[in-house]
């Protein structure tokens, strides 16, 4: 069964760091490209960063663009998300997921994690 | 940036067809994928490639893509089926191609 599982959420102050983990199995996790995605209460979901499946290659949103850092590490079958400079803009649930690339330009989620909830608040 | 716009909202009663729309500048050249989210729940692809399902989504799930619109048709609809429903396409031009609609809370009366 292909599934992601994220862990590393919490309670932080603002100026604080997390790093999320995105544990993968099921699948040949070093073949994806991986994405995080994240979701503040009650609002919808916002690209936040990718990574290609060697992990040579990171985009990420403006709004967390020199703050958030997205790793990988193939042996470990796991997704990073390390967060600095946190903001209580930055409050969310932060959901993994894996990207299927269908054709050049076509690519889509699935499946994604349970998703860990950040909050920042002092 | 491309925008996909939704719905924030649609209503329907159990056993009737419920049509959600993602409207977009020529979205009809895009490919878009649709999930479900359920409360508290990570969202579940449910089309992908504007009209192919996923095995395990039910045949009641359809998908269309046409001009500047985009539409989940959801038919026989169930108590089940209510959640939020955002449309996703990847926008190649841009620097930041995943585009999230807005979202759709679908009410089954």
């Amino acid at each position: 069964e292909v599934q992601l599982v994220e862990s590393g959420g919490g309670l932080v102050q603002p100026g604080g760091s997390l790093r999320l983990s995105c544990a993968a199995s099921g699948f040949t996790f070093s073949s994806y490209w991986m994405h995080w995605v994240r979701q503040a209460p009650g609002k919808g979901l916002v690209w936040v960063s990718r990574i290609n499946s060697d992990g040579s290659s990171t985009s990420y949103a403006d709004s967390v663009k020199g703050r958030f850092t997205i790793s990988r590490d193939n042996a470990k079958n796991t997704l990073y998300l390390q967060m600095n400079s946190l903001r209580a803009e930055d409050t969310a649930v932060y959901y993994c997921a894996r990207d299927v690339r269908a054709a050049a330009g076509i690519r889509w989620f699935d499946p994604w994690g349970q998703g860990t909830l950040v909050t920042v608040s002092s | 940036s491309y925008v996909l716009t939704q719905p924030p909202s649609v209503s329907v009663a159990p056993g009737k067809t419920a049509r959600i729309t993602c409207g977009g500048n020529n979205i009809g050249s895009k490919s878009v994928h649709w999930y479900q989210q359920k409360p508290g729940q990570a969202p579940v692809l449910v089309i992908y490639y504007d009209s192919d399902r996923p095995s395990g989504i039910p045949e009641r799930f359809s998908g269309s893509n046409s001009g500047n619109t985009a539409t989940l048709t959801i038919s026989r609809v169930e108590a089940g089926d209510e959640a939020d429903y955002y449309c996703q396409v990847w926008d190649s031009s841009s620097d930041h191609p995943v585009v999230f609609g807005g979202g759709t809370k679908l009410t089954v009366l």
